[in-house]
């Protein structure tokens, strides 16, 4: 089936400008989790949604970042007035719930280049 | 969650068992032990993970010593397509739902 998708695959932008980063996660998964990894390190989580809800928005770095899920199942994470610092790739995972060591499942994710 | 500590890189024979250390020596009780994976370009893949037990599916098998500060990652016979970035992460089993990766160790299975 289906794996996580994530669009665009790159997006270059200039310093100041506004993105959006969308994914679309695996059909029928309650949870969705935004995590971003700079150039070797680890991914570094951001927020996750259990439905609708963000139920962990404690990885966000500061009130430029934000991220929906308005209907439980696409999730766009936003970011006003980029700054060179947020180039990183920018990952989306999803599992099945929230609840019990459910494994997540990644998809590509998005490169963000801010010059 | 408690920190993990990996060997940045390894090298490994095509063919051969490639067995990844992790040390994990300030793990709690109900934290489990859990491998996920990334190919160049990709998101990380899930592995395998376990509490105390050893345990082993279709892609690899987890070794836990009995007092749980560290873990080995066995992949029996490495082909190419297994040179990835390797996570070891010790993470709660209910009420903390996200993933802490460290840096990783870097596997390269040499042909």
């Amino acid at each position: 089936g289906a794996g996580v998708s994530q669009t665009p695959s790159n997006k270059v932008t200039e310093k100041g400008k506004y993105v959006e980063l969308r994914c679309d996660p695996i059909s029928g998964h309650t949870a969705l989790y935004w995590y971003r990894q700079s150039l070797g390190q680890g991914p570094e989580f951001l927020i996750y949604f259990q439905g609708t809800g963000a139920a962990d928005d404690s990885g966000l770095p500061n009130d430029r970042f934000f991220a929906v899920r308005p209907e439980g199942s696409v999730s766009t994470l936003k970011i006003q007035r980029t700054e060179r610092g947020d180039s990183a790739v920018y990952l989306c995972a999803s599992s099945l719930s929230a609840a019990g060591l459910r494994e997540q499942y990644f998809g590509p994710g998005t490169r963000l280049t801010v010059t | 969650d408690a920190k993990t500590t990996q060997p940045p890189s390894m090298d490994c024979a095509e063919g051969r068992a490639a067995n990844l250390p992790c040390n994990h020596s300030t793990i709690s009780g109900n934290e489990y032990v859990y491998w996920y994976r990334q190919i160049h370009s990709q998101g990380p893949q899930y592995i395998i993970h376990g509490l105390k037990n050893n345990e082993t599916n279709e892609m690899a098998s987890l070794i836990i010593t009995e007092d749980r500060k560290s873990s080995t990652l066995i992949l029996p016979h490495a082909t190419l397509r297994d040179t990835a970035v390797y996570y070891c992460i010790v993470r709660v089993d209910f009420g903390n739902e996200k993933l802490t990766f460290g840096t990783g160790t870097r596997l390269t299975i040499i042909p």
